[in-house]
């Protein structure tokens, strides 16, 4: 059925260094991939989106891109701050099935 | 912009008991959501609905009961309250439920079943 596999977290970095979360799907369709991030005592929140093949979607220094071949869209960011720790949520959506998550990765980063 | 609102943010509930999740949002959102944050295992759908008067069971619908009579309002019923129900609890809307639509989320509801 329909799944999203992301890496397993806890993720501890320090400040500045470069991260990657990985995040697989299985989905019929074509669907839409997102990321979501979710802060500390509050509900989640878009960080990126891409909608078609080779596209990237980026935001706050964070980048995806939507590799249909490998089915995959692995969440990078160069230089991460302390502010970036968070839980980080993969997820797509097809046709008229309601948005499915990962399991979420936790993110910590130390100065 | 309230967004989308939920109350309580935190609740304890004695087993049997019953309790209302309250959701609702201002931006004239016609799909609406109510999912389930257990540790470790990410977010799954309780119920979804679609428009006023119509809702449908997502992937974990039992213990659970939902009623869409306005376009603004999402509540999540519990009726007999146990403790396999102790979770965060969210609630997400979206304009038409397209695939490349982006959810807007409330700030959560942290439910325990003691």
């Amino acid at each position: 059925g329909d799944s999203v596999t992301q890496m397993e977290g806890p993720v501890t970095l320090s400040e500045e260094a470069f991260l990657t979360i990985n995040c697989t799907y299985t989905a019929t369709g074509y669907p839409s991939l997102f990321w979501y991030v979710q802060y500390p005592g509050e509900g989640l929140q878009l960080l990126l989106k891409a909608t078609k093949a080779d596209d990237k979607g980026s935001n706050k220094g964070f980048e995806a891109t939507y590799r249909k071949e490998t089915t995959s869209f692995h969440l990078e960011k160069g230089s991460v701050q302390v502010s970036d720790s968070a839980v980080y949520f993969c997820a797509f959506h097809s046709g008229n099935t309601p948005l499915v998550f990962g399991k979420g990765t936790r993110l910590s980063v130390i100065a | 912009n309230a967004g989308v609102t939920q109350t309580p943010k935190f609740r304890i509930l004695k087993i049997g008991q019953s309790m209302t999740l309250q959701c609702t949002q201002d931006m004239n959102h016609n799909y609406m959501y109510w999912y389930r944050q257990d540790p470790g295992m990410g977010l799954k759908l309780i119920y979804y609905s679609v428009g006023a008067g119509i809702t449908d069971k997502g992937e974990v619908p039992n213990g659970y009961n939902v009623s869409r009579s306005t376009t603004e309002d999402f509540p999540l019923r519990l009726e007999l309250a146990a403790p396999s129900q102790t979770s965060v609890y969210f609630c997400a809307s979206s304009y038409s439920g397209r695939s490349n639509e982006k959810l807007f989320f409330g700030s959560g509801t942290q439910l325990s079943v003691l």
